[in-house]
């Protein structure tokens, strides 16, 4: 199994500012990386996929970049509904994985 | 709209068989793959499986063949069985759609469309 490892597992912010969340695969998968944000109580939200493609209606806010095992989730300009856990998850091979997850706080 | 829909019994006994369904509703279940997905409370993510309109299925070896995905086109759904299940079965169990994306070089399916999720806890 390809094992997906996000740092860091929390994160604390403000309002504002930039922050990025790294996702580190195992083995190379191309570009079959898929980012999803999750709110409490809420289901998972597709926000990128293809490392660096935005799921229409995402706002341009966010960002995904990286190839081969390194990725990255940028958010510029945290908003109040931006607080969230951030999962990535590869596409590459089954089983389908995902991060342990990336706790974004205020 | 495409929306989808857990069903099924949200307590199971230890030994037993979970078995949940999934009813879609906007989209028909011979355009994508279709897939459930696990969440232990306060834990992460966990996929269990997938299948095609074909019956064709791919399943997480992780769960040493517990697990059988089955399709029923006639009515739009999709089931969930989880048999032997242990207190570490207990989670939110999520259906979800593949849906396929592309860019200039690249295709992927990603989980695009969630049923809200329905909570399974496994008693002893």
């Amino acid at each position: 199994d390809i094992q997906m490892t996000q740092s860091p597992s929390s994160l604390s912010a403000s309002v504002g500012d930039r922050v990025t969340i790294t996702c580190r695969a195992s083995q190379s998968i191309s570009s079959y990386l898929i980012w999803y944000q999750q709110k409490p109580g809420e289901v998972p939200k597709l926000l990128i996929y293809l490392a660096s493609s935005l799921q229409s209606g995402v706002p341009s806010r966010f960002s995904g970049s990286g190839f081969g095992t390194d990725f990255t989730l940028t958010i510029n300009s945290l908003q109040p509904e931006d607080f969230a856990t951030y999962y990535c998850q590869q596409s590459y091979s089954t089983p389908y994985t995902f991060g342990q997850g990336t706790k974004l706080e205020i | 709209q495409v929306q989808l829909q857990e069903s099924g019994p949200g307590l199971v006994k230890s030994s037993e068989t979970l078995s949940l369904t999934c009813t879609i509703s906007g989209d028909s279940i011979s355009s994508n793959y279709w897939s459930w997905i696990r969440q232990p409370p306060g834990k992460g993510l966990e996929w269990l499986g997938y299948i095609y309109y074909s019956g064709s299925t791919k399943y997480n070896p992780s769960l040493k063949s517990r697990v059988t995905i089955s399709i029923d086109t006639s009515k739009n759904q999709f089931s969930l069985k989880l048999s032997s299940v242990t207190a570490a079965d207990t989670a939110v169990y999520f259906c979800a759609r593949l849906g396929e994306y592309s860019n200039s070089w690249y295709g992927i399916r990603a989980f695009d469309i969630w049923g809200q999720g329905t909570m399974v806890t496994v008693s002893s």
